[in-house]
């Protein structure tokens, strides 16, 4: 099985950076993606990680280290409109490519 | 990305009746569809996955003659929830995969049903 965890809500300014991290602990490993959701509406893909590193996708990064189990996701020059849940979700290895999520992270911008 | 569109995006219905949630790919053929349901500030919680023309495998814990789910053609897969209680209100969202191989998935609007 898989186990995923992630804070349950974070706050931050308007215009700063914050980090959302997520651990994992899985029976093999294929890849992890973030999702962002807003209150009522579906998940909107971020970002897919495999290998270790860094993904740079404007202002959002995603972080990945499989020894680790570890991911973030960096968001810089927070803007009010990117107070939403934030999602970890992870796929194993074994054929199936079907993503199991995290609870998600409650972000709230104020000014 | 691809678009899948979910239909209708809420419905309120009686306890007893019973509701169909249709969720279509509009431009790409979905092999996988997947539907998820997500309570209150809970996660995705995934009830089953459908493959084109097959049957549909259902999580654990999911009663598949409650959840009816048809996959009948490559851009449409409908969950019919029979014989609605109240605590069956959530939010359904569907996502659809071309298969395996395909590392992303695409959502659906999500439908909100609430029963009465």
């Amino acid at each position: 099985g898989q186990n995923i965890d992630q804070p349950t809500e974070m706050t931050a300014t308007e215009g700063a950076i914050v980090q959302i991290n997520c651990t994992y602990q899985t029976s093999g490993f294929n890849g992890l993606f973030w999702y962002q959701q807003h209150a009522g509406e579906a998940p909107t893909f971020l970002s897919y990680n495999v290998l270790d590193g860094l993904e740079e996708k404007g202002r959002f990064s995603s972080f990945l280290s499989r020894s680790k189990g570890y991911s973030y996701l960096l968001l810089k020059e927070l803007q009010m409109k990117d107070s939403a849940s934030y999602l970890c979700a992870v796929t194993a290895s074994g054929g199936s490519y079907i993503p199991t999520f995290g609870r998600g992270t409650s972000l709230i911008v104020h000014p | 990305g691809a678009v899948v569109s979910q239909h209708p995006s809420w419905v309120i219905c009686k306890s007893g009746t019973s509701v169909k949630i249709e969720c279509r790919s509009l431009d790409f053929q979905a092999t996988t569809m997947f539907w998820y349901r997500q309570f209150p500030k809970q996660s995705l919680m995934l009830m089953a996955t459908s493959n084109e023309g097959s049957k549909a495998t259902y999580e654990q814990g999911v009663e598949k003659d409650k959840f009816l789910i048809n996959h009948a053609s490559l851009t449409l897969s409908t969950l019919t929830v029979t014989s609605a209680h109240p605590e069956d209100s959530s939010f359904y969202i569907c996502s659809a995969s071309q298969g395996a191989g395909y590392t992303e998935a695409f959502f659906g609007q999500g439908t909100r049903l609430t029963v009465v």
